[in-house]
C-alpha cells in the first residue's frame, strides 16, 4: 500500500519568505504525483501535476519537483504572501490504476502579514 | 463550465437515517471518485467509477453505496448512518487516459450525524 507522508503538520512564516513544503511516499512506482492548495471549509484546488518521467513543474511562484528513486517531492513557494495561507495537499497514483490517489494528511501553511 | 459540483453542502442527520450525496460534472470525465476528509489523516477513498456502469471500492468503503447510471452523476449513499461517518465528503473526477489524470474536485458536503 502506498503511505504518502507531509511533514511538518503545519508551518508559520513571515511575508516575502521563500519556503519549501514536503512529501514523501513509500512506493517509488508511482505514475505522477499532484500538489493540491485547501481554504478552510473549502474543496481542493489543483496547482501541479509531475508525471514520473518529469523532474519538476513550475507554476508562477510555485515550483515542484520530484525524485522518484528517494520517494520524495517539495513544492517551493517563493516571495510568499499572506494570500498564500493555506493547507497544501500532495497525492500520489500509481502505474497500476493511475487514477488512484494517495493522500497525505497536508501541511497547514501560514503567511504573517 | 461548473466543473464538480455537489449537494448539499451541509447536512446533519440521526443515526440510523439514510441519505444521498450527490456529485455532478460537466467535463465528459470519465473517472469519479468520492473521498471522505477526517481532521489529521488526509482524504481516503470510498468508492470509485471508472466509467457508467462500472464502479469498485477503495480504502474505506463500508456503509456506502454508489451507482453510476451517466457519465456526469455519481451519487454516494448512506444507508443507515452513524456518528463515525460524520466527515467532509469530496468528489472529483478526471479523464481517465494516459497523461490525462488530473483531479479536478467539487467544494464538498460538510456531515455531521448525531
Amino acid at each position: 500500500k502506498q503511505e504518502v507522508t507531509q511533514i511538518p503538520a503545519a508551518l508559520s512564516v513571515p511575508e516575502g519568505e521563500n519556503l519549501v513544503l514536503n512529501c514523501s511516499f513509500t512506493d517509488s512506482a508511482i505514475y505522477n504525483l499532484q500538489w493540491f492548495r485547501q481554504d478552510p471549509g473549502k474543496g481542493l484546488t489543483s496547482l501541479l501535476l509531475i508525471q514520473s518521467s518529469q523532474r519538476e513543474q513550475t507554476s508562477g511562484r510555485l515550483n515542484a519537483s520530484l525524485d522518484k528513486s528517494s520517494g520524495r517531492s517539495t513544492l517551493y513557494i517563493a516571495a510568499s504572501q499572506p494570500g498564500d495561507s493555506a493547507t497544501y495537499l500532495c497525492a500520489v497514483s500509481r502505474t497500476i490504476n493511475f487514477n488512484k490517489f494517495y493522500f497525505g494528511s497536508g501541511t497547514k501553511l501560514n503567511v504573517k502579514p | 463550465n461548473a466543473g464538480v459540483t455537489q449537494t448539499p453542502k451541509f447536512q446533519v442527520l440521526k443515526t440510523g437515517q439514510s441519505m444521498t450525496l450527490q456529485c455532478a460534472q460537466d467535463m465528459n470525465h470519465e473517472y469519479m471518485s468520492w473521498y471522505r476528509q477526517d481532521p489529521g489523516m488526509g482524504l481516503r477513498l470510498i468508492h470509485y467509477s471508472v466509467g457508467a456502469g462500472i464502479t469498485d471500492q477503495g480504502e474505506v468503503p463500508n456503509g456506502y453505496n454508489v451507482s453510476r447510471s451517466t457519465t456526469e452523476d455519481f451519487p454516494l449513499r448512506l444507508l443507515s448512518a452513524a456518528p463515525s461517518q460524520t466527515s467532509v465528503y469530496f468528489c472529483a473526477s478526471s479523464y481517465t487516459f494516459e497523461d490525462h489524470n488530473e483531479q479536478f474536485f467539487g467544494p464538498g458536503t460538510r456531515l455531521t450525524v448525531l
